[in-house]
């Protein structure tokens, strides 16, 4: 069965640089969402969407922005990159407004 | 406010013995409750979940979780721990459906031979 694909896998950036990570959902999945997770702690969720639109916003920094485009993937543009943005970025996809999240691989952000 | 506990960061056992690991949580209305695997640089993988109805819910790879909303806790277990359940653990909750899951801390579990 498909999955929620993400990319790219990893990505090491320096500091002040921008990143894009890019989310293509499950075929027929219209809800996105964006996780951070940071070394050894629990995900934190950071936004999301639902029919293109923003329906809920966590802990974002205002360096980050995200949206999602009318083929349902999202991508997550993160500026002025700090240290502490180093984490596992995780995008999740469901149907409607369904119960249950399906997570993709993750993407791996190194910032030097 | 929701929020997620997760007793125990390390939980280790034999190959064979019950895994037990704990989940409690806070929230102002009834919660959606998930239980999610974690394996070394993979995404999360849902075990199991809790909606509504049967309070003791089956997931894959013969783990079971039950709510009791007297404990406001959901904890999850299997009889038969195997090597291959060597993972992190995560408790999530969510107000409704749709909306961002609240995740604990998360549990490793060790299965040792």
């Amino acid at each position: 069965a498909a999955g929620v694909i993400q990319s790219p896998r990893h990505l090491i950036k320096e500091k002040r640089e921008t990143a894009t990570l890019k989310c293509y959902p499950i075929p027929r999945h219209d809800t996105v969402y964006w996780y951070q997770q940071g070394p050894g702690q629990d995900p934190q969720f950071l936004i999301s969407f639902y029919e293109k639109m923003q329906s809920d916003k966590g802990s974002i920094p205002d360096r980050f922005s995200a949206q999602q485009f009318s083929d349902y993937h999202s991508e997550l543009n993160m500026s002025s990159l700090e240290l502490g943005d180093s984490a596992l970025y995780f995008c999740a996809s469901s149907e409607g407004q369904s119960d249950e999240q399906y997570f993709g691989p993750g993407t791996r952000l190194t910032v030097t | 406010a929701q929020s997620v506990t997760q007793l125990g960061s390390h939980v280790s056992v034999s190959e064979g013995a019950l895994v037990l690991l704990r989940c409690n949580y806070s929230s102002s209305v009834p919660p959606y409750l998930f239980w999610y695997v974690q394996y070394p640089n993979q995404g999360l993988q849902l075990l199991l979940k809790y909606t509504t109805g049967a309070t003791l819910v089956k997931g894959i790879n013969g783990f079971e979780a039950e709510f009791k909303k007297s404990e406001t806790s959901f904890h999850l277990t299997k009889p038969s721990a195997h090597m291959s359940d060597a993972a992190e653990y995560f408790c999530a909750v969510s107000l409704q459906a749709g909306t961002a899951l609240i995740f604990g801390k998360g549990t490793t579990l060790s299965v040792s031979s």
